[in-house]
């Protein structure tokens, strides 16, 4: 595709589901990222892959957020035992090349999750 | 650490009329890139413009341009000749050493015809 595509769009969960999210990056982009975004707030960085590196994770709130990026395309968040607090959307971004430096991010729409 | 602060919630602009947006920024790192993007009622964040600490002039992007002020830390984005399209939350964000984006908290903008 063109651009960053997520999945799903909109997720609920009941308190203590495990929830998977998905991301499509940009065919080709080496960098890709996470990120949660509360409802009124900014975006807030959760971790960030280098092909199936995985070199920050800094940003993960706790053991039961785990990301990964297999074959250094498509990556997955997960979540395991949802709670209230975990509701917000799950923004994905990936970027062109690695490093640091002038890159632009592309990001998807989100996934908006809802833990109830 | 990086810090990033959008002290305008929201704001009213009327169309056809230039607006700036407000941003401040912290960060000990002498490299330094700042970005703004903005993210309309359908989620996307769509980039706007980039202002690389090292450049010596402010940045310009069609109707958006950067007034970038290395000493006050401040880099704050103006639009100009407002559109009804422009209605949408803008960010600032700021990527130093690593490399992730710090967002600030957004300030809504809402054009008025």
């Amino acid at each position: 595709g063109a651009g960053v595509s997520q999945s799903p769009r909109y997720k609920v969960a009941k308190r203590g589901q495990d929830v998977a999210l998905r991301c499509d990056p940009i065919s080709g982009h080496v960098s890709l990222f996470w990120y949660q975004q509360a409802l009124g707030q900014g975006p807030e960085f959760l971790t960030y892959f280098q092909n199936e590196a995985q070199l920050d994770k800094s940003g993960l709130p706790s053991d039961r957020f785990f990301a990964e990026r297999p074959e250094g395309s498509v990556s997955t968040l997960k979540i395991q035992r949802t709670q209230q607090e975990d509701s917000a959307v799950y923004l994905c971004a990936s970027s062109l090349a690695a490093g640091t430096g002038y890159e632009k991010l592309f990001f998807g729409s989100g996934t908006q999750l809802s833990v109830l | 650490a990086q810090k990033i602060t959008q002290t305008q919630p929201g704001m009213f602009v009327q169309e056809k009329e230039a607006v700036t947006l407000d941003c401040t920024y912290d960060t000990s790192d002498p490299s330094y890139g700042l970005f703004w993007y903005k993210q309309p009622s359908s989620g996307e964040m769509i980039f706007l413009i980039y202002q690389g600490s090292y450049d010596q002039q402010n940045a310009t992007e069609g109707r958006y341009s950067l007034n970038f002020q290395k000493a006050r830390k401040s880099a704050n984005l103006v639009i100009s000749a407002s559109q009804l399209g422009d209605s949408a939350m803008y960010f600032c964000a700021l990527k130093a050493a690593g490399n992730k984006l710090t967002f600030g908290g957004g300030t809504r903008v809402l054009v008025k015809p």
